[in-house]
């Protein structure tokens, strides 16, 4: 069954800190995988989409990383801001006939002044 | 810059009572999707859509749930008899095209079913 598991479940920083958010999958062929951030009671936000040649994606202060052997991504935020605190949902789709995305639960992120 | 839109924003119904969720798609897009969150849960997908067909489809996706599109620019979900665990945030996603192409989200219909 196609899972994707993210850890951790929430975390607290200060305004200015990095962070890191990771993304375990066993979706299977693997065809991309999107990070997604979504403000309480949105619609999630395209961060980065990548594909199993790309080992690395930035979209501004967000650096997305993938390691498809291990079946792991890993998000990474620079220099935190107070617009960072919301929950970033790692989603990964399979290849072949299904094009039905996996969603993780989210990390919930809360940036602190 | 173009969005994707949904109404209502909020929707209170009673069980067993039908509803539509409507969304306006960005207009060149070609791809359009729906997903629901139930409240402290994730998202998870409900269906796709391409060429007034349904593309893909979740086993959620069951006979009380339809979805079409009655003209250029609507595109449409119907319940047809709702269930108190029908109750969530169905969002209506977007894109030019399927595979790496960005989905774009609206931002969303509460549903809640008394």
């Amino acid at each position: 069954k196609n899972q994707v598991e993210q850890s951790p479940q929430s975390l607290i920083i200060l305004e200015g800190k990095n962070c890191t958010l990771q993304c375990n999958y066993t979706v299977s062929p693997f065809s991309n995988l999107r990070w997604y951030k979504q403000d309480t009671g949105r619609g999630p936000v395209s961060l980065t989409i990548m594909t199993f040649s790309e080992n690395t994606k930035s979209n501004g202060r967000y650096t997305a990383t993938l390691d498809a052997d291990t079946k792991q991504s890993s998000l990474h935020i620079t220099a935190s801001q107070l617009s960072d605190s919301a929950s970033y949902i790692c989603v990964v789709s399979a290849l072949g006939g299904s094009y039905i995305p996996t969603f993780g639960r989210g990390t919930s992120l809360i940036v602190h002044p | 810059e173009p969005e994707v839109t949904q109404t209502p924003s909020h929707q209170v119904t009673q069980m067993g009572q039908e509803v539509i969720l409507r969304c306006v798609p960005i207009s060149n897009h070609l791809y359009f999707y729906w997903y629901r969150q139930i409240l402290g849960q994730k998202v998870e997908f409900l269906v796709s859509f391409y060429n007034n067909e349904i593309s893909e489809k979740s086993e959620i996706f069951d006979d009380q749930f339809s979805v079409e599109r009655p003209d250029g620019s609507n595109f449409t979900l119907k319940i047809r008899s709702t269930k108190l665990e029908d109750s969530a945030m169905y969002f209506c996603a977007s894109s030019e095209l399927r595979g790496l192409y960005e989905q774009y989200f609206g931002p969303g219909t509460r549903l809640t079913v008394t």
